[in-house]
């Protein structure tokens, strides 16, 4: 079974500008979580999705946003980019409404804006 | 809420020497618990999973952790670090809200290992 994959694994853009980020999750899975990571913050929780609604939304401004298609691929935009949104993008993917089920995570993107 | 403690944001350790990194939880509800690793530019892999049938968890790699309902604690240990091991370690709880389990991490421990 194929893991997590995001795209691109690295980024690097200009202030004031958008970026899209893109996770396809494993086969099966039907919710997909973001996260950013920083040294400063450590792993902060985005949003999840879930059958292409959004169920959860973590402490982020509404620069942030994301989607998930049909087939639970899921993306996320930054707009309005801030140099303090430099930092590594977790996508994560795990099987419904299971209590304890982990999340499988992607390698991440690694967005540096200048 | 629940949230996640992990102290030490460095850990140092010889090879061949015992590995511990401590958590603790916070959790209105009995928690689902999780060790992750992360290398350099990687995402988490999971190294294990507490689902309430046993209080000492196995994971891969020779690491375990107690769940410790008294102590409100899930420590992970090794018995003998090997120089591979060195990465950076997260905690992290999950109970349900709002229909979803979404788990909070700790801020994370890095383990390094000496020669």
């Amino acid at each position: 079974k194929a893991g997590v994959t995001q795209t691109p694994r690295y980024l690097i853009k200009t202030r004031g500008q958008q970026v899209t980020l893109s996770c396809s999750p494993i086969s099966g899975h039907r919710s997909v979580s973001w996260y950013q990571q920083t040294p400063g913050q450590g792993l902060q929780f985005l949003f999840e999705y879930f059958s292409e609604t959004q169920r959860n939304k973590g402490n982020f401004p509404g620069r942030f946003s994301g989607r998930q298609f049909s087939n639970s691929r899921s993306e996320m935009n930054v707009s309005t980019l801030e140099l303090g949104d430099s930092a590594l993008y977790l996508c994560a993917s795990s099987e419904w409404d299971r209590s304890n089920t982990e999340a499988f995570f992607g390698q991440g993107t690694r967005l540096t804006v200048v | 809420a629940q949230s996640v403690t992990q102290l030490g944001s460095h850990v140092s350790v010889s090879e061949g020497a015992l590995v511990l990194l401590r958590c603790n939880y916070s959790s209105s509800v009995p928690p689902y618990l999780f060790w992750y690793v992360q290398y350099p530019n990687q995402g988490l892999q999971l190294l294990l999973k507490y689902t309430s049938a046993a209080t000492l968890v196995k994971g891969i790699n020779d690491f375990e952790a107690e769940f410790k309902k008294s102590e409100t604690s899930f420590h992970l240990t090794k018995p003998s670090a090997h120089m591979s091991d060195a990465a950076e370690y997260f905690c992290a709880v999950s109970e349900r809200a709002g229909g979803s389990y979404i788990p909070t991490f700790g801020r994370g421990t890095s383990l390094i290992v000496h020669p």
